[in-house]
């Protein structure tokens, strides 16, 4: 059973261009994450998503940020207009079902996709 | 204050040695609690969930106060493949699951 997939694992963008981040979860998980690493920083919390929904996108940037689950394919990631601040590592977590109240699902992690911006 | 805060380290222990590491969180109403692990550029994973009663697997052992907002991971006779950056993770359930994580200490265990 393969883990979670993320391509590319390296991506180098110039400033002002876009960047796509792809996520693919584990088999049989229809709920993906997104976290940003800043270098020397922990994880934060950017968005959650099923399948065609954004159930919480309360850690995204209100600009040029932007994810999407479809029915059919990845999780996509994308960054519109890069800056310097926005190089990280972005990683993808799945669950095979949804957190409730007092109870959790492991989250399992891709291995992130590293973003440097120029 | 931050959410989730531990002990900046970086702790550096010879092989054998035990050592504990420590995690404050400020919301009262914070459901679940983890410790993972990161190795440099790479990925967390999870080591282990913690309990209200506390828990053991092999050489780890995880404690959580509620009603002090602690959470502590213990490390006995440490192993140079214990070399890691030990993220503290707590999640507040709900519908939305996310994780908020620590900014991490790191471990380094020299022979």
């Amino acid at each position: 059973n393969a883990g979670v997939m993320q391509n590319p694992r390296h991506l180098v963008r110039r400033r002002g261009q876009e960047a796509r981040l792809r996520c693919s979860p584990m088999k049989g998980h229809s709920h993906v994450y997104w976290y940003r690493q800043l270098p020397e920083e922990g994880l934060k919390f950017m968005v959650y998503l099923q399948k065609e929904n954004i159930i919480d996108e309360s850690g995204m940037p209100k600009e040029r940020f932007s994810a999407e689950f479809p029915k059919e394919g990845p999780s996509i990631l994308r960054i519109q207009q890069v800056v310097r601040g926005d190089s990280a590592a972005y990683f993808c977590a799945s669950s095979s079902i949804p957190a409730h109240r007092g109870t959790y699902n492991e989250q399992f992690f891709g291995p992130g996709t590293r973003l440097t911006v120029l | 204050r931050k959410e989730v805060e531990q002990d900046p380290g970086p702790f550096n222990v010879p092989e054998g040695a035990t050592v504990a590491f420590n995690c404050t969180y400020s919301n009262s109403a914070s459901q679940s609690f983890f410790w993972y692990r990161q190795d440099c550029r790479k990925e967390p994973k999870l080591l282990m969930s913690v309990y209200s009663s506390g828990n053991e697997d092999g050489r780890f052992t995880a404690q959580l106060n509620r009603a002090s907002q602690y959470i502590s991971l213990l490390i006995r006779d440490s192993k140079l493949s214990d070399s890691a950056t030990y993220l503290c993770v707590v999640s507040n359930g709900g519908s939305q699951g996310n994780l908020i994580f620590g900014k991490g200490t790191k471990l380094s265990v020299k022979p």
